[in-house]
């Protein structure tokens, strides 16, 4: 089962850069989401989609927008990269209901020099 | 608001000792807790989750959490620690606004031979 994929695994930047985060899920959900993740932080949301069509700001949105193509892909692209915004991306997704758990991928690894 | 708070950000254990994982959450409805495991350069994986069916909850490789609402906790808990439970924990909390799950900053776990 592949689940929820990111593609790629490891990027490096210069600043001013752009580029775009893939992620394809194959389970048929409906919500899917980007976070980000840096060391003492936890997991901060980007952006996410309850649906095909739809997007949402979450808690870090500045700097990044969201595409979501059809429902089994979310991309996320940074249109120019700045040095906060090495980390570690992730995306998930998860079924409709209030106790459905999120499911994630490997994680893409960007550093912006 | 929502927050999760894990207290202890690197916890240190023999093997065969009680792992004992704290996170205390703070919501104005209902809440809904999830524990999830994250090993080196993977994506999280979801241990346990609660939903008010149940207090005490089990999850897989032997880990288990307790919802106690009088002390706003959902410790994760595990008699006896393996080597390979070595990795960082996070636990979560979500409501009716089933889109935003808060993540906690996370708890590395070393377990010592």
């Amino acid at each position: 089962n592949a689940g929820v994929t990111q593609t790629p695994k490891f990027q490096v930047l210069k600043t001013g850069q752009s580029m775009t985060l893939q992620c394809a899920q194959d389970m048929n959900h409906n919500s899917m989401y980007w976070y980000r993740q840096d060391p003492g932080m936890g997991l901060r949301l980007i952006y996410y989609s309850a649906s095909e069509g739809t997007t949402d700001k979450g808690e870090v949105p500045n700097g990044y927008n969201v595409s979501r193509l059809n429902k089994r892909e979310f991309s996320l692209r940074l249109e120019s990269a700045a040095p906060s915004q090495t980390s570690v991306y992730f995306c998930a997704s998860s079924q409709d209901g209030y106790n459905q758990p999120q499911h994630f991928g490997d994680g893409t690894r960007l550093s912006i020099l | 608001a929502q927050s999760v708070t894990q207290l202890g950000s690197h916890v240190s254990v023999s093997e065969g000792a009680l792992v004992l994982l704290r996170c205390n959450y703070s919501s104005s409805v209902p809440p809904y807790l999830f524990w999830y495991v994250q090993y080196p350069n993977q994506g999280l994986q979801l241990l346990l989750k609660y939903t008010s069916a149940a207090t005490l909850v089990k999850g897989i490789n032997g880990f288990e959490a307790e919802f106690k609402k009088s002390e706003t906790s959902f410790h994760l808990t595990k008699p006896s620690a393996h080597m390979s439970d070595a990795a960082e924990y996070f636990c979560a909390v979500t409501s009716y606004n089933f889109n935003k799950f808060y993540f906690g900053s996370g708890t590395k776990l070393n377990v010592k031979p």
